[in-house]
């Protein structure tokens, strides 16, 4: 039973590019959540996806957006890049919306912006 | 707005040593409470949860309560092992905000033989 798998695992982009980030979530969950962890910081909540929508978002520009596949799988894009956007991203899954359902994480995509 | 605030790190135990990691929250609503780890190299996992007040989580030796009047969420261990070594983040969420986990910033355990 496959986990919560996110590609790519590392990523080095320019200022002012476009990036990417996907998830695939645990089998059975078709909940998407989606963090940004600084170095030494706990995970801030970005958005998070349920039935192609989403539900919920964190204090997080329009820079960051965001999509869900009928097969629960999600994409995180970041547009016109800064330096502070470099970080981990964690995707999680989840089952339903919840809130006594734990988070399934991801290993994480590592974003550097140069 | 919601928060969760981590005795601050890093912690550096000898093996066999018992083990406190404090975490006190503050939240709007009726929160469920978690711990997560990460060991190194890998994701956050689900170290153990508590869903209402003096509720009890438990898991691999770990055990915390959830304390209402104290709005704490303390994790304890009896006696350490270096496999424990990594990083503990205590979360919480709220049933008006499904899925919108607050995390602390994390606490580094390393424990050394």
């Amino acid at each position: 039973d496959a986990g919560v798998t996110q590609s790519p695992t590392h990523l080095i982009k320019t200022r002012g590019q476009q990036v990417t980030l996907r998830c695939s979530p645990k089998s059975g969950h078709d909940t998407v959540s989606w963090y940004q962890q600084a170095l030494g910081q706990g995970p801030q909540f970005i958005f998070q996806y349920y039935e192609e929508e989403e539900r919920q978002r964190g204090n997080f520009p329009d820079r960051f957006s965001g999509h869900q596949f009928p097969n629960y799988s999600s994409e995180l894009n970041v547009n016109a890049l800064l330096l502070g956007d470099s970080a981990l991203y964690l995707c999680a899954s989840s089952q339903g919306r919840e809130p006594n359902s734990p988070l399934h994480f991801g290993n994480g995509t590592r974003l550097t912006v140069t | 707005g919601n928060s969760v605030t981590q005795m601050e790190g890093p912690v550096t135990l000898s093996e066999e040593a018992f083990l406190t990691i404090n975490c006190t929250y503050t939240a709007t609503g009726y929160p469920s409470l978690f711990w997560y780890v990460q060991y190194p190299g890998e994701g956050l996992q689900l170290l153990l949860k508590a869903t209402k007040a003096d509720d009890k989580g438990s898991n691999k030796g770990f055990e915390a309560t959830y304390r209402k009047e104290t709005t704490s969420f303390h994790l304890e261990k009896g006696s350490v092992q270096v496999s424990d070594s990594a990083v503990y983040f205590c979360a919480l969420s709220v049933r008006t905000n499904a899925g919108k986990s607050t995390f602390g910033d994390g606490t580094t355990l390393t424990v050394k033989p």
